[in-house]
This record gives C-alpha cells, sequence and structure tokens, in this order.
C-alpha cells in the first residue's frame, strides 16, 4: 500500500539549475497537489489539479510549472532554480476537493539550492 | 484573508498526561472545515482529525478531541494519555468550503516526555 510516492527525497541544485520532482499515487484519487514548507511558516500551496487535465495555481505559483502527466502522476518542475526555492516539497492527493475529503501526503523532498 | 495562527511553538507533556495544542483563525466565510495534521520525524503529514464549521458536536477521534468554538474562531486539539509516539509537529490547518488551499499554521512541536 503505497500511497502517495514522491522522489527524490533529497536533491541539492545550483542557481539556474532545472529539476523536475516526481509524484505518483495509487489511491485512484482525483485531485492532487504541491505544497512547500519552509521553517515557521507551515505549508503553502503551490498547484493543485482537481482531476486529470486540469492545473491551477495555488498561494506560491512564480518559478514552477507543473504536469498532470494522468490521474496518477503530478510533477512539479523548476525551469530556474534560485536559493529562495530552498524547501521542503510535499505532494498531496484526495479523492475529492481538499475541502471534502482529507489530503494524503507523501514522505516530502528536501531541496536545497545553492 | 484567511489566516492561521499557532501561537504555541513548542510544548512538552509527561507520557499519559493530557495536553492542549491551541489553534485560532481567521475568516469572513460560514462555512469551512478545520484539520489538525501531525508531522512525525518520518517528515511524512498525517490527519489526526477534521471538524465540519457547521457541526456543534466537537469531533472526537480515539485519544484526539477537539474543542471548536465558532463564534470564538478557536479550535484546540486535546490529546489525553500521551504517548511517546504522539511526539511530532502538529499543525492546525483551514480551508473554506468550495476552495481548493488548504492554510496551514505555523505548527507547535510537541514532545512526549517519558
Amino acid at each position: 500500500n503505497a500511497g502517495v510516492t514522491q522522489t527524490p527525497k533529497f536533491q541539492v541544485l545550483k542557481t539556474g539549475q532545472s529539476m523536475t520532482l516526481q509524484c505518483a499515487q495509487d489511491m485512484n484519487h482525483n485531485s492532487m497537489y504541491w505544497y512547500r514548507q519552509d521553517p515557521g511558516m507551515g505549508l503553502r500551496l503551490i498547484y493543485y489539479s482537481a482531476s486529470e487535465g486540469t492545473t491551477d495555481k495555488g498561494e506560491v505559483p512564480n518559478g514552477y510549472n507543473v504536469s498532470r502527466l494522468n490521474k496518477r502522476e503530478f510533477s512539479l518542475r523548476l525551469e530556474s532554480a534560485a536559493p529562495s526555492q530552498t524547501s521542503v516539497y510535499f505532494c498531496a492527493s484526495s479523492q475529492l476537493s481538499s475541502y471534502n475529503s482529507p489530503l494524503h501526503f507523501g514522505n516530502g523532498t528536501r531541496l536545497t539550492v545553492t | 484573508a484567511q489566516t492561521v495562527t499557532q501561537s504555541q511553538p513548542e510544548m512538552s507533556v509527561q507520557e499519559a498526561e493530557t495536553v492542549t495544542l491551541s489553534c485560532t483563525y481567521d475568516t469572513s466565510e460560514n462555512n469551512y472545515y478545520l484539520f489538525w495534521y501531525k508531522q512525525p520525524p518520518s517528515r511524512q503529514m498525517i490527519l489526526v482529525i477534521r471538524q465540519e464549521a457547521y457541526k456543534q458536536q466537537n469531533a472526537t477521534e480515539n485519544r484526539f478531541s477537539v474543542n471548536f468554538q465558532k463564534a470564538a474562531k478557536s479550535f484546540s486539539l486535546k490529546i489525553s494519555d500521551s504517548q511517546l509516539g504522539d511526539t511530532a509537529m502538529y499543525f492546525c490547518a483551514f480551508i473554506p468550503w468550495g476552495a481548493n488551499n488548504l492554510f496551514f499554521g505555523t505548527g507547535t512541536r510537541l514532545t512526549v516526555i517519558p
């Protein structure tokens, strides 16, 4: 019972490099989300996908792009990494919208941009 | 604007004792949901308990219960018979009905002392 799987677990990038964070869920959930967690700030929504084929901006989308590849997978791309993007990134999924069904989170990716 | 405030950055409790974590929120919405999530050292976010604002009865899940005061916009979490496995960061979260963005507080780090 894998739930939500994120890869990689850790990553170090230099400023200007690009990378894609991968997320997959095996619970047949419709909605998927990307959050970032910074010290003293809680989690903030970057992007979400309410269903396959749709994506929408969250609270802090600048510097990121997403792709809902299929119902299972939702990737987050940093085109040109900046030190301000050093954070822990969480992918989550829910059966319906996050207001009426609980979020299931992955274990997070710790990203450091130097 | 929606905000969630957790005024206790750190707390500790003796094993088997009871502890209450505080959370207040600010919103002009009348219908919304409130959550408590737990983040143990493994980093994965786990749903502890959920409360619908239209329900007057406080939610309970085994040793976890909430005190929901809608007029005061307060949503505290009580953990009874604390166990070592309860050691974690606890996040209060809020979402208006129909929205997709879950607003998180900054968290309370709880340590259960043997």
